[in-house]
């Protein structure tokens, strides 16, 4: 049963456009939501969060908007660079005082191409 | 936030024997997590290490298959056993540090041959 789903295995956005990448979910214990981004060979990276009891979260170029009642959240890049080009997880954790495991998307590929 | 070290980075191994990936991180921590991503999916959860206590299981993963140590609050092992080539992944080590978000090790991706 996957609980978080990324439908869409890539995305190729031209340099200085938006990169807008969805993720979807089923389980409505879930109230805390995290975008993380992985190059090949590396750990992912943490990018951006987003608490079930806000819409919006905003940090430079990346910005996560959450529907709760469509229990959709998504993740914008403007404007996209080269260097963003990588692999994006989303993920989605009960918080109940921390040290809830995580669950993640299957990962979204962004390429940004000049 | 923390900063993980994890090793080896890659390795080649047979099939029947084992390995084990070590976890090192600058910062004392509560839990560390160990993940699996295998080729093309998602991460997926192995285990929950909390030191000085039993290692706790996702549902498809076994103690007799992924033994976890945890010596000490900067430190945990995953030890691959008894390995066949469908172990081969790449396997994460990640703690939680919530103004950063969980952090992640740059991972071991294991070939087992």
């Amino acid at each position: 049963d996957q609980q978080v789903k990324q439908n869409s295995p890539s995305l190729s956005v031209q340099e200085g456009r938006i990169s807008i990448l969805n993720c979807d979910y089923t389980n409505s214990m879930f109230d805390y939501f995290l975008w993380y981004k992985k190059y090949p060979a590396e750990g992912p990276t943490f990018l951006i969060s987003i608490s079930s009891i806000k819409d919006k979260n905003e940090d430079g170029r990346f910005t996560v908007f959450l529907n709760k009642s469509a229990k959709h959240l998504s993740l914008h890049i403007v404007p996209s660079q080269p260097g963003d080009s990588a692999v994006y997880f989303c993920a989605a954790t009960t918080y109940a005082g921390g040290g809830n495991k995580l669950t993640f998307g299957t990962g979204t590929q962004l390429k940004v191409e000049l | 936030s923390a900063v993980i070290s994890q090793k080896p980075s890659r390795d080649i191994c047979q099939r029947g024997t084992s390995l084990t990936i070590q976890c090192q991180v600058d910062s004392q921590v509560t839990m560390m997590f160990w993940y699996r991503q295998q080729p093309g999916q998602s991460l997926t959860l192995i285990a929950t290490a909390n030191q000085g206590s039993e290692a706790t299981y996702e549902s498809g993963f076994v103690i007799d298959k992924f033994p976890i140590s945890r010596p000490n609050l900067t430190f945990s092992t995953l030890t691959v056993s008894n390995m066949s080539p469908e172990d081969s992944s790449i396997y994460l080590c990640s703690v939680e540090w919530w103004d950063y978000g969980y952090t992640f090790g740059s991972g071991t991706r294991l070939t087992v041959v």
